[in-house]
């Protein structure tokens, strides 16, 4: 089974400044890799596929990153909606998947 | 625009079973894989199982095996969870979601869930 570890558990940034969130797998996903947005009380939003292609309707300032293990979400400014958890996911060959443990993204 | 909608939830006593159901409001629901995710209270998400965008294919998170069943009705756009032996970890917010690759693809590329119902919720509790 992959495990997905995502770091750090929670981070305090303030609106305009630059979010980075981490994604480590336990061994390559290749490019199977996604990641979430994810609000109290509302359905997760699929924001990012493919380790780097914006899902449908996604604004620019998310972008995806990483290869093999190692892969990053960067939300480059940030606006006062984009606070709330986030997810990466993957798809293994054996077609099971797995969910990080997630990263709240609080406001400082 | 396809639509998920979740029901069937409840509260369950231990050892009992429930079905859930996740209907789609368009006909392209026959196209794709569909899965189940659930979120237990406080705690993150959980891919459960998926079912191929045909029923000829399932496959299940090791902490449901030989529980759970998913399975699918393309005549009636909707997807089942059969949930057997239930425990009080199974208690969660179960969603239906769509697996964005379409038809045979989903065997070779991930594209992630780009729709997902609202969530029903599961109680196992005596």
């Amino acid at each position: 089974e992959i495990v997905l570890t995502q770091s750090p558990a929670t981070l305090s940034l303030s609106p305009g400044e630059r979010a980075t969130l981490s994604c480590r797998a336990s061994q390559s996903v290749g490019n199977y890799l996604a990641w979430y947005q994810h609000k109290p009380g509302q359905a997760p939003r699929l924001l990012i596929y493919d380790v780097s292609y914006r899902a449908t309707g996604i604004p620019a300032r998310f972008s995806g990153s990483g290869s093999g293990t190692d892969f990053t979400l960067t939300i480059s400014s940030l606006e006062t909606e984009d606070f709330a958890v986030y997810y990466c996911q993957q798809r293994s060959d054996r077609l099971t998947y797995s969910f990080g443990q997630g990263t709240k993204l609080e406001i400082k | 625009q396809v639509q998920l909608a979740e029901s069937g939830g409840g509260v369950v006593q231990p050892g009992r079973s429930l079905r859930l159901s996740c209907a789609a409001s368009a006909s392209t629901f026959s196209g794709y894989a569909l899965h189940w995710v659930r979120q237990a209270p406080g705690k993150g998400l959980e891919w459960v199982a998926v079912v191929s965008y045909d029923g000829g294919n399932k496959y299940y998170a090791d902490s449901v095996k030989g529980r759970f069943t998913i399975s699918r009705d393309n005549s009636k756009n909707t997807l089942y969870l059969q949930m057997n032996s239930l425990r009080a970890e199974d208690t969660a917010v179960y969603y239906c979601a769509r697996d964005a690759t379409y038809s045979s693809t989903w065997y070779y590329y991930f594209y992630g869930m780009d729709v997902w119902g609202q969530g029903t919720t599961v109680t196992v509790s005596s």
